[in-house]
């Protein structure tokens, strides 16, 4: 059973709009959430962490929102650029599963110029 | 600092083979994690090293096997291979492997399998 879920595959945003990305996820006991990029032909890339006791954490153009009681981040970016074409990944972290990070499958997001 | 590098990048083996991956932390990176990526199932935990002992392991068959050298390198060993063992095979290192940090990916290895 899918513990992280993206339930967009996909999504398509012009340049200097917005670009919001969706993450749902079950277990009650994550406490910690990641976003990764992800390149053809390379592996992820870290973007942006939140951990449970905040609901809101930023860096640049990129900002996570996290409603706990929804069980619901999102990833915005703005202003969205050709170069953030890419496949972008929520995990979590539990307590309880130590180092390991629970993937969503991903929604690929392309920016159009 | 170089990044996480991963031996070999692509890989075609044929069912019932074994296989070994390497993996190479970031230099001064202790801890070691693998992850399978297909498809089907997306981004899936096998395991995780650190100092040489592992440490955590996912939900994946004891056909997957992995070990962690003195210098933090990592192998790992699949047995007997079968066709949905065909994945992008990923490996991602930390400094000290503490849970809320940062994971750093390498490109990883493409194995297919026939």
């Amino acid at each position: 059973d899918q513990q992280v879920k993206q339930n967009s595959p996909s999504l398509s945003v012009q340049e200097g709009r917005i670009s919001i990305l969706n993450c749902d996820y079950t277990n009650s006991m994550f406490d910690y959430f990641l976003w990764y990029k992800k390149y053809p032909a390379e592996g992820p890339t870290f973007l942006i962490s939140i951990s449970s006791i905040k609901d809101k954490n930023e860096d640049g153009r990129f900002t996570v929102f996290l409603n706990k009681s929804a069980k619901h981040l999102s990833l915005h970016i703005v202003p969205s650029q050709p170069g953030d074409s890419a496949v972008y990944f929520c995990a979590a972290s539990a307590q309880q599963a130590g180092t390991a990070l629970i993937f969503g499958k991903g929604t690929t997001l392309s920016v159009s110029s | 600092k170089a990044g996480v590098t991963q031996t070999p990048r692509y890989l075609i083996k044929t069912r019932g083979q074994q296989v070994t991956l390497s993996c190479s932390p970031i230099s001064g990176h202790r801890s070691v994690s693998w992850y399978q990526q297909t498809p089907g199932q997306g981004l899936q935990f096998l395991f995780e090293y650190f100092s040489e002992t592992q440490r955590n392991k996912g939900n994946f068959p004891g056909r997957f096997s992995g070990r962690q050298f003195s210098n933090s390198r990592s192998e790992m060993n699949v047995s007997t291979l079968e066709l949905g063992d065909s994945a992008l095979y990923l490996c991602a290192s930390s400094s000290s492997g503490r849970r809320k940090e940062t994971q750093y990916f390498g490109p990883g290895t493409r194995l297919l399998v026939l």
